[in-house]
């Protein structure tokens, strides 16, 4: 089974900060990667998917990139509300696995 | 619009049985997978299984085979998950996911809340 490893597992940061979370896979998975947000009391959304597909609605500021089989996620000028705990998950073949999660705070 | 509905938060005890449900509308259910993840409260999210509605074929996470069951009705466009005896380690969030043709999970259900406790 492939494995997620996500990190770091908090991130401290201010509005407007640039912030960037990692996501390393196990074995390759040929980009399929999707990135979720989600805040407390609320099922996740997805940000990106294909590892760099924007998903409609979802402001630009978010944006993701590969190399190989590491995948950042980037938040270009942090806003307050993207204080949240993200999630990378890939879907290349079963099963499904996410990583450990990030959890975006308020320095 | 798509949506999936799930049914309300459930209080059982362990080894006893329980179904809860993911009721969809908006697209052709039978076309598309549809499938369970599993969040205990505080915790990160785990896939657990999913299933394609048109001919039953279904996957299952290693942790969750043989300990659930994921099945759907097409007539009622409705999909569910069920356990045959609840364990208090079955204390989570459930969250039914529809993905897309490409197979991101772009659709979630509002979350459903098990409780198991003696």
């Amino acid at each position: 089974d492939i494995q997620m490893t996500q990190s770091p597992s908090t991130l401290s940061a201010s509005v407007g900060d640039r912030v960037t979370i990692t996501c390393r896979a196990s074995q390759n998975i040929n980009r399929w990667l999707a990135w979720y947000q989600q805040k407390p009391g609320s099922a996740p959304k997805v940000l990106i998917y294909r590892a760099s597909t924007l998903e409609s609605g979802v402001p630009s500021r978010f944006s993701g990139s590969e190399s190989g089989t590491e995948f950042t996620l980037t938040i270009n000028s942090l806003q307050p509300d993207d204080f949240a705990t993200y999630y990378c998950q890939h879907y290349s073949g079963y099963p499904w696995t996410f990583g450990q999660g990030t959890k975006v705070e308020i320095k | 619009e798509v949506q999936l509905v799930q049914s309300g938060a459930e209080v059982k005890k362990p080894g006893e049985s329980l179904n809860i449900s993911c009721k969809t509308s908006g697209y052709s259910f039978s076309t598309y997978w549809i499938g369970w993840v599993r969040q205990v409260p505080g915790k990160g999210l785990e896939w657990m299984g999913i299933i394609y509605p048109a001919d039953s074929d279904t996957k299952y996470s290693p942790s969750s085979r043989g300990q659930v069951t994921i099945s759907a009705d097409r007539s009622i466009s409705t999909a569910y998950l069920q356990w045959s005896a609840l364990k208090a380690s079955d204390t989570a969030i459930y969250y039914c996911v529809r993905p897309s043709a490409s197979q991101y999970l772009e659709f979630w259900g509002q979350g459903t809340l098990v409780t198991v406790s003696s």
